[in-house]
């Protein structure tokens, strides 16, 4: 158990639709990272939030969008959802902002768009 | 950019067998090197990681890695693997000023009686 909760573990929805995924880091954590990972693309780095500040972008679409609360849960809001969309997305969290710091990976949620 | 090739995306190996996966990066910098495990529905666990020091480096479950410079790869290695190694395995890197990580493709291990 890596201390990193995601919800919901399944979605599926239609396309045009509008998500929202969430994270829990472990306890401690003060980072939050969001990858997609897809047959096709594999494992890419979407966003990064560190203690509610957003810190470093990947190859995230302007239809998504994400967010750390005072908690330091994590969001992250997919919209206007297009059947390339369909992919298992993971949160991490680590200790600090630092790259060379491991990142902790939930088990993921993996989206469905009919 | 960075860019990470994981050189094999699918090593069967039977059961006590020694097994390594590739893995070469291109970045002109200091790097930051992991590997990184997933097995069936489940996220990544970091096996080891490179960041400064001694090239060979030792991680969970029997795992080792070395990171030679000047061929630009961190080969992951295993003496005796076990059916519960099958999993599929990530090679990531990041640049030492970067704040993000690139991984491979990734590599299915499969483990074979």
């Amino acid at each position: 158990d890596s201390g990193v909760t995601q919800t919901p573990k399944h979605l599926i929805t239609a396309t045009g639709q509008r998500v929202t995924l969430r994270c829990s880091p472990r306890s401690g954590d003060l980072s939050v990272y969001w990858y997609q990972q897809s047959l096709d693309q594999g494992l890419q780095f979407l966003i990064q939030y560190y203690n509610g500040e957003e810190r470093a972008k990947g190859n995230i679409l302007e239809r998504f969008s994400a967010q750390q609360f005072p908690d330091l849960h994590s969001e992250l809001n997919l919209s206007s959802l297009e059947l390339g969309d369909s992919a298992l997305y993971f949160c991490a969290s680590s200790a600090t902002d630092r790259v060379n710091q491991p990142q902790h990976f939930g088990d993921g949620t993996r989206l469905s768009i009919l | 950019a960075q860019s990470v090739t994981q050189l094999d995306s699918q090593v069967p190996v039977f059961e006590e067998a020694p097994v390594e996966l590739r893995c070469n990066y291109s970045s002109s910098v200091s790097v930051y090197l992991f590997w990184y495990v997933q097995y069936p529905n489940q996220g990544l666990q970091l096996l080891l990681k490179y960041l400064s020091g001694s090239t060979l480096v030792k991680g969970i479950n029997g795992f080792e890695a070395e990171f030679n410079k000047s061929q630009t790869s961190f080969h992951l290695r295993k003496p005796s693997v076990h059916i519960s190694d099958t999993a599929e395995y990530f090679c990531a890197v990041s640049d030492a000023g970067a704040q993000k990580l690139v991984f491979g493709q990734g590599t299915r291990l499969t483990i074979n009686p």
